[in-house]
Order: structure tokens, then sequence, then C-alpha cells
């Protein structure tokens, strides 16, 4: 199956810079990879998601890599406002499961004002 | 524009009892999930529906079952509640494979 590890756990940033958590896979067969951005007590929302024949994608100040031959895709958030301070989780899908992701332990990202 | 409503949303359970928790979309999505997170552990995928009429078990299934009572519903069931079974269950859905999921708000769930 898939295993996704996402890093750092928690990120702190200052208003205004920009902050980047990187998660791995192990199937090299993945094609479908988004983030999810989790407030408290809500549910987990869609941000971006990138597929396999895709590098980058860029969404305003939120872009995603995706590096197939290292098996490593990134978020970037650039420009920081409070309103970015969640818990943001990566996913990659199963190759041999469409329906199935795998998701990362989650980022804490905290923007300090 | 409710999206993915799941009730209730607190619950607590004394091990041993039963529990259904809820779950509606009003997207027309084909695809409905249910999963559970734990601290430090991100989302685990309980089980799934693909389409109306099926279901299939995800990396957690033990100790639950579900219900994809029409295409808008989808049901999941803990027959005899264990306290490992502690957690916050959010349902999702999607209109098929490898579609952005949708997911509800949770259901938080104490088993004693």
């Amino acid at each position: 199956g898939e295993n996704v590890e996402q890093h750092p756990s928690t990120l702190s940033v200052q208003e205004g810079d920009s902050a980047v958590i990187k998660c791995t896979y192990s199937d090299s067969a993945s094609n479908y990879f988004p983030w999810y951005k989790q407030e408290l007590g809500k549910g987990p929302q869609l941000i971006i998601d990138i597929r396999s024949n895709v590098g980058e994608k860029k969404d305003q100040r939120i872009a995603v890599t995706l590096n197939k031959t290292a098996k490593h895709f990134s978020l970037h958030i650039t420009e920081t406002q409070p309103e970015d301070s969640a818990v943001y989780f990566c996913a990659a899908s199963f190759s041999s499961n469409d329906y199935k992701l795998s998701f990362g332990a989650g980022t804490t990202v905290t923007v300090r004002a | 524009n409710a999206g993915v409503t799941q009730t209730p949303k607190f619950q607590v359970l004394k091990t041993g009892q039963s529990m259904t928790l809820q779950c509606a979309q009003d997207m027309n999505h084909n695809s409905m999930y249910w999963y559970r997170q734990d601290p430090g552990m991100g989302l685990r995928l309980i089980y799934y529906s693909a389409s109306e009429g099926t279901t299939d078990k995800g990396e957690v299934p033990n100790g639950y079952n579900v219900s994809r009572l029409n295409k808008r519903e989808f049901s999941l069931r803990l027959e005899s509640a264990a306290p490992s079974q502690t957690s916050v269950y959010f349902c999702a859905s999607s209109t098929q494979a490898n579609q952005p999921q949708h997911f509800g708000d949770g259901t938080r769930l104490s088993i004693l």
C-alpha cells in the first residue's frame, strides 16, 4: 500500500514570510496528490491538488510541486497571513485503488502577527 | 449549500453500546467515504462506497459496518463500541475516484 510521511509536524512563521511543507510517498505509481487545510473544529478542506503528469501548480499564494523521481511533493504558501494558521495534510492515492487516499500526519502552521 | 452533513456532532458511549453515525451529501456525488482521525495519525479510511449499491473496506475496517442507503446517504455503525474507537469520524464524498473529496465537520465520539 501507500505510505506518506509529512514534515515538519509544526511550523511557526512570521506574517508575510513563506511556509513550506514537504511530503514523501512510497508508491511510485501514485498519480493524485491533494492538500487539505483543517481549521479547529472543522473538517478538512481541499486547497490544491496535483496529478502525476504535472510538475507544479499555483493558485494565488499557494503552490504545489511534485518530483516523481524522488517521490516527494511540497506545499508552498507565500506572504502568509494569520488566517493561514491551521493544520495542513498532504495525501497520495493508492495506485492499486483509485478510491483510497493515504494521508500524512499533518503540519500545524502558526502565523505570528 | 449544505455539502456534507454529519449527525450527531458529539456522542459519548459506554463500552459495548451500539451507535450509528449518519452522513448525507447534497452534491449528487457518486462516491462516499468514512475516515477516523486520531492525534498525530492523520486520517485513516475505514470504509468507502464507490457508487450506490457498493461498499468496500479501507485501511481500518475492523469493528465497523457501513450501509449506503441511497445515493445521498452513507451510515457507519459501531455494533459493540470499544475505547479504542474513541476518535473523530469524518464523512466525505467525491464525484468519482481521484477527484477532490469534500468533508463534513465530523462526529466527535468518546467511548468510556
